[in-house]
This record gives structure tokens, C-alpha cells and sequence, in this order.
């Protein structure tokens, strides 16, 4: 059960576009459509902005996408805004009827 | 409103035990599948644990196999974690929340547990 890898860190102007990766296995990402997104601002709980690859929740901004190719899952923020900043996690279900987190990426808005 | 209270936590010595409650409200929890998801000061999130809606089928990371059980009380919304033989390593904020479509959708606030002599 290795933890998803994450770049450590990102960092992107107010209005550009910014990526995250997301790099499994065969075992979780890239066998199953299961992989969701968080963002954690300091001090607070995580919130789902990405589920089932794709999906948003209601209520979160179109400038956040997820999509996946093979065994990496991406996050990408479109028009970066400065509440945008904060620590980001991904989640893959995995062969083992188990669940797996990223690494976490830190955005940061220059 | 939906309402997650994870409840429990606090300062034990290693080679202890502790039980975490999640009260719930406004979901349907007899419904969920249920986790617990804990965060070391400083560090990343980590899946601990999950249970099916009617408690007949569980899952555990690795690291808590054989020392921690997950549970539920469908009459009562609760769920809950019955943590033994704690490890400096597990001090964390410890989440449950409801899985939704293989995510975590709705997080409580967390109980801050702290394994320490």
C-alpha cells in the first residue's frame, strides 16, 4: 500500500493554468475509474473538489478537471485564483478493496 | 445539515488503547459505507480503515491490521475505531466520513490523538 506520487509542489501566476499529477499502479489507478481529488487549506479539513476521475461535486469551480491516462491521474486548475492555494491529495481504490492517498502537492500563487 | 463529530481522541502512552466515536447526522449512515482517514501533524493524508453499511465486511490499512477494529451502531449513526497497542506513529488527527461514488465527500473536523510516555 505505497501512497500515490505527487510532485511536492506547484506553483503558477493569478490566471494561469497549473497541474497536478498523480502517478499509481496497476493495482489502483490504473485499473479502476475510482480516483478523487482533495484540497486542504492550512488548518482545515479536506474537501472532494474531483471524484471518479472527472466528476465535480456541486458547488465546485469549472477551473478544476481531472483525467487519466494509464497509471496517472491529473488535476489541472484552470485561471488560477489565490484561494486556490493550499495542499492538494489524490485517492485511488485499489485491488485490495483498500484506498490509497497521494503524497500531496502544495499550489502555491505567485 | 449534515454533521460528522469525530470524538475520543487525546494523549495516551504507547502500548495503549483508545476508542474514537463519529457521531453522524443529516445522511443516511444506515446506507454508507464508512472510513476513518487520519493525518500526522505536518503530513499527508492516509486511508486507515473502512466498513460496509450493515458492518459485514471491513478493511484496514497495513499499518493498523491486527490493532485497530472499525465499527458501527446503525441505531445510533455512530461509528467508531477501537484503537490497541498504539505506536508513536499513529499520533494523528484521525477523519471519518461516508463514502460517496469511492470518495470521501463529507469530512468532520477531526480528534486530535497523541501517543506519548
Amino acid at each position: 500500500q505505497s501512497a500515490l506520487t505527487q510532485p511536492p509542489s506547484v506553483s503558477g501566476s493569478p490566471g494561469q493554468s497549473v497541474t497536478i499529477s498523480c502517478t499509481g499502479a496497476s493495482s489502483d489507478v490504473g485499473s479502476y475509474n475510482r480516483v478523487s481529488w482533495y484540497q486542504q487549506p492550512p488548518g482545515t479539513a479536506p474537501k472532494l473538489m474531483i471524484y471518479e476521475v472527472t466528476n465535480r461535486p456541486s458547488g465546485v469551480p469549472d477551473r478544476f478537471s481531472g483525467s487519466k491516462s494509464g497509471n496517472t491521474a491529473s488535476l489541472t486548475i484552470s485561471g488560477l485564483q489565490a484561494e486556490d492555494e493550499a495542499d492538494y491529495y489524490c485517492s485511488s481504490y485499489t485491488s485490495n478493496s483498500t484506498f490509497v492517498f497521494g503524497t500531496g502537492t502544495k499550489v502555491t500563487v505567485l | 445539515e449534515v454533521q460528522l463529530v469525530e470524538s475520543g481522541g487525546g494523549l495516551v502512552q504507547p502500548g495503549g488503547s483508545l476508542r474514537l466515536s463519529c457521531a453522524t447526522s443529516g445522511f443516511t449512515f444506515s446506507s454508507s459505507w464508512m472510513h476513518w482517514v487520519r493525518q500526522a501533524p505536518g503530513k499527508g493524508l492516509v486511508w486507515v480503515s473502512r466498513i460496509k453499511s450493515d458492518g459485514s465486511i471491513t478493511s484496514y490499512a497495513d499499518s493498523v491490521k491486527g490493532r485497530f477494529t472499525i465499527s458501527r451502531d446503525n441505531a445510533k449513526n455512530t461509528l467508531y475505531l477501537q484503537m490497541n497497542s498504539l505506536r508513536a506513529e499513529d499520533t494523528a488527527v484521525y477523519y471519518c466520513g461516508p463514502q460517496g461514488h469511492y470518495a470521501f465527500d463529507i469530512w468532520g473536523q477531526g480528534t486530535m490523538v497523541t501517543v506519548s510516555s
